[in-house]
């Protein structure tokens, strides 16, 4: 079965500087998505940025960006000069395949410092 | 830019009591999800539909859970016999087969508190 694990419960970061995120899956399967979703105070899920697993390029979209390490089964997440909105809880996802369901980790809570 | 919409969005019933949540997708999207969170876990697959019908569903889904979609654009979750350990947030979702986009769109959620 597919894992999702987040081993950061808790993160912070200065306003303006630069965090990232560590996420790590495990998979048997070669054809797969992988997501991170914000969920703010508000707790509605938010997707920040997709990777498809046969892409070598890593994904980018804005001030966020990822590092996928596909033989090390790793997706972190990078968010780049910080802002005080980026303040939420930052789940990791996977999904097998076109159909799957999506498969979160635990989540990791990010604190913006001002 | 289109949403998902979940009504309602904080609901209150007696243990035992049914309850439906309500889903409203985007309109040209094919594939629909429940996920639920409950407070300070993470999320969790319940079930997809597609094509009128369950596509997938996860152990949590049991008999006491159902979707329909009985009208052609609301995506309905109803849990029969409501217990304490339903309290949670429960997601609704939905997709359209883009290709390579793949890509999900969230409702708010509904919070579902038991008592």
């Amino acid at each position: 079965a597919q894992t999702v694990t987040q081993s950061q419960p808790e993160m912070s970061v200065q306003e303006a500087e630069t965090v990232t995120l560590s996420c790590t899956y495990d998979t048997s399967e070669s054809d797969y998505y992988l997501f991170w979703y914000k969920q703010p105070p508000s707790r509605q899920m938010i997707l920040v940025i997709r990777q498809e697993a046969y892409k070598q390029q890593n994904a980018t979209e804005n001030r966020f960006s990822v590092n996928f390490q596909k033989a090390a089964k790793s997706f972190s997440l990078k968010i780049s000069d910080s802002q005080l909105g980026d303040a939420a809880m930052y789940f990791c996802a996977y999904r097998r395949g076109s159909q799957g369901n999506l498969i979160f980790g635990k989540g990791t809570k990010l604190s913006v410092k001002p | 830019e289109p949403e998902v919409t979940q009504t309602p969005s904080h609901q209150v019933t007696q243990m035992g009591q049914e309850v439906i949540l309500r889903c409203v997708p985007i309109s040209n999207h094919l594939y629909f999800y429940w996920y639920r969170q409950i407070l300070g876990q993470k999320v969790e697959f319940l079930v997809s539909f597609y094509n009128n019908e369950i596509s997938e569903k996860s152990e949590i889904f049991d008999d006491q859970f159902s979707v329909e979609r009985p009208d052609g654009s609301n995506f309905t979750l109803k849990i029969r016999s409501t217990k304490l350990e339903d309290s949670a947030m429960y997601f609704c979702a939905s997709r359209f087969f883009q290709g390579v986009s793949y890509g999900y769109t969230f409702g708010s959620g509904t919070r579902l508190t038991v008592v």
